[in-house]
């Protein structure tokens, strides 16, 4: 069942700005994963944070975890024209041991207008 | 990083005939893999969950019949859309991981673009 809710929905800032996207899910995770997907392609995977990590960083990319809260956010600074895409949160339930395949947010459509 | 293939990228079909979409992992070996469909605009569902020499596990609302899964080796994965109707077009989106326990990325195939005429 679809349970990680991404807002907002649709986002279009200035190049060179921050871009923050919140990811809000329902269960018990081992990890919370971030995805981007160019229009009709397949997924890139961005980055993984585990539900013990609080916060974890890649290049302009930073990722947080809350799992208090059950969300996470998702941070892209100095934003590039070729961030334009959708981004998608997606969970691995810590009930599945691994064996689950993972639930996706609906998507934040991030457009960077240069 | 392990590289997921998925064959083939589109596809045009006539209704009532089936059409199989392959997914390889190519320099790992995946005991599952996983199968999504997306629909223009909208998230990843997840269809079904292959394993390596049994049964695939279907989603609630996901035709066994319809979506037929083999995984018949480590590193391959087949869906087969069996009589096609315009309602399957589709993006279908494959993966698998990499098992280093449960803390591991998914690697997803190129898609599959579905278009049933």
């Amino acid at each position: 069942s679809q349970q990680g809710e991404e807002d907002p929905q649709a986002l279009s800032i200035q190049e060179g700005e921050n871009a923050t996207m919140n990811c809000s899910y329902k269960t018990s995770i081992n990890n919370l994963q971030w995805y981007r997907q160019n229009s009709g392609r397949g997924l890139v995977h961005l980055i993984l944070i585990r539900s013990n990590e609080r916060e974890k960083h890649s290049g302009r990319l930073r990722v947080t975890l809350d799992t208090s809260k059950k969300s996470s956010s998702l941070l892209i600074t100095a934003s590039r024209a070729a961030d334009t895409a959708s981004y998608f949160c997606a969970t691995a339930e810590s009930s599945g041991g691994g064996a689950d395949g993972l639930t996706f947010g609906k998507g934040t459509h991030l457009i960077i207008q240069p | 990083g392990a590289v997921v293939s998925q064959h083939p990228s589109r596809v045009i079909c006539k209704s009532g005939t089936s059409v199989k979409i392959e997914c390889r992992s190519l320099d790992f070996q995946a005991t599952t893999m996983f199968w999504y469909r997306q629909f223009p605009k909208q998230s990843l569902m997840l269809m079904a969950t292959s394993n390596e020499g049994s049964k695939a596990t279907y989603e609630q609302g996901v035709e066994k019949d319809k979506f037929l899964i083999n995984h018949a080796s480590l590193t391959l994965s087949t869906l087969t859309v069996t009589s096609a109707h315009p309602e399957d077009s589709s993006f279908y989106i494959c993966s698998a991981r990499d098992y280093e326990g449960a803390n591991t990325e998914a690697f997803f195939g190129q898609g599959t673009r579905l278009t049933v005429v």
